[in-house]
């Protein structure tokens, strides 16, 4: 079993959108959580931390619960820009991090 | 943020072949360094963890012979795949921690193609 586990996708919503991604970690001994975003062949980019508390940047919404090892992003009105692969990361610390496979979204106009 | 540099950006070699891969912290100093495999369609696979002045650490299956890491300064590490064979293309990327950021930053990766 895969250590972070992502729906694949493809999500393909209209702009203006709104799109919730869900994760899973398996490894109970994970300490921080992140939403990573990487766009077609290039390297992945730090979107955001996530906290059991759950913390909003913008148009982005991150949750985090420990009891159900489940992480979630949520994107409101959805952009073209945001088309990408969200990738969920689980990690130790910052020397162990754990990447799902990623959940990719095309928004279209 | 902090910058991390690769090169090659790009690079298609002949079975058989050596490639080196170099990453590099550009404005401040890393005494670790992360290397990663994406294979198209998946997800990040860590191969190996770069320590400065000492051996690397290497994943489980990832064979420290064929990969060989060199961290010789705190803003060098060098990957070089030996004996390349097209089962090796993939798309590699190093990251380091910039301390004052406590994340981990990426390069902008390599793509080895091997024919």
């Amino acid at each position: 079993r895969k250590e972070v586990e992502q729906d694949p996708g493809p999500f393909n919503v209209p702009e203006g959108a709104t799109v919730a991604f869900n994760c899973t970690y398996s490894n109970s001994a994970s300490q921080s959580f992140f939403w990573y975003r990487q766009d077609c062949r290039k390297e992945p980019k730090l979107l955001m931390s996530v906290y059991s508390s759950g913390n909003e940047d913008g148009r982005f919404t991150a949750q985090l619960n420990r009891a159900s090892q489940y992480i979630s992003l949520l994107i409101r009105d959805s952009k073209l820009s945001d088309s990408a692969t969200y990738l969920c990361v689980g990690a130790y610390n910052n020397n162990d991090m754990r990447f799902g496979a990623g959940t990719r979204l095309t928004v279209k106009p | 943020g902090a910058v991390v540099s690769q090169h090659p950006s790009r690079v298609i070699c002949k079975s058989g072949t050596s490639v080196k891969i170099e990453c590099r912290s550009l404005d401040f100093q890393a005494t670790t360094m992360f290397w990663y495999r994406q294979f198209p369609k998946q997800s990040l696979m860590l191969m190996a963890t770069s320590n400065e002045g000492s051996k690397a650490t290497y994943e489980q299956g990832v064979e420290k012979d064929k990969f060989l890491i060199n961290h010789a300064s705190l803003t060098l590490s060098t990957l070089t795949v030996t004996s390349a064979h097209p089962e090796d293309s993939s798309f590699y990327i190093c990251s380091a921690v910039a301390g004052s950021y406590n994340e981990q930053f990426f390069g902008p990766g390599t793509r080895l193609t091997v024919l």
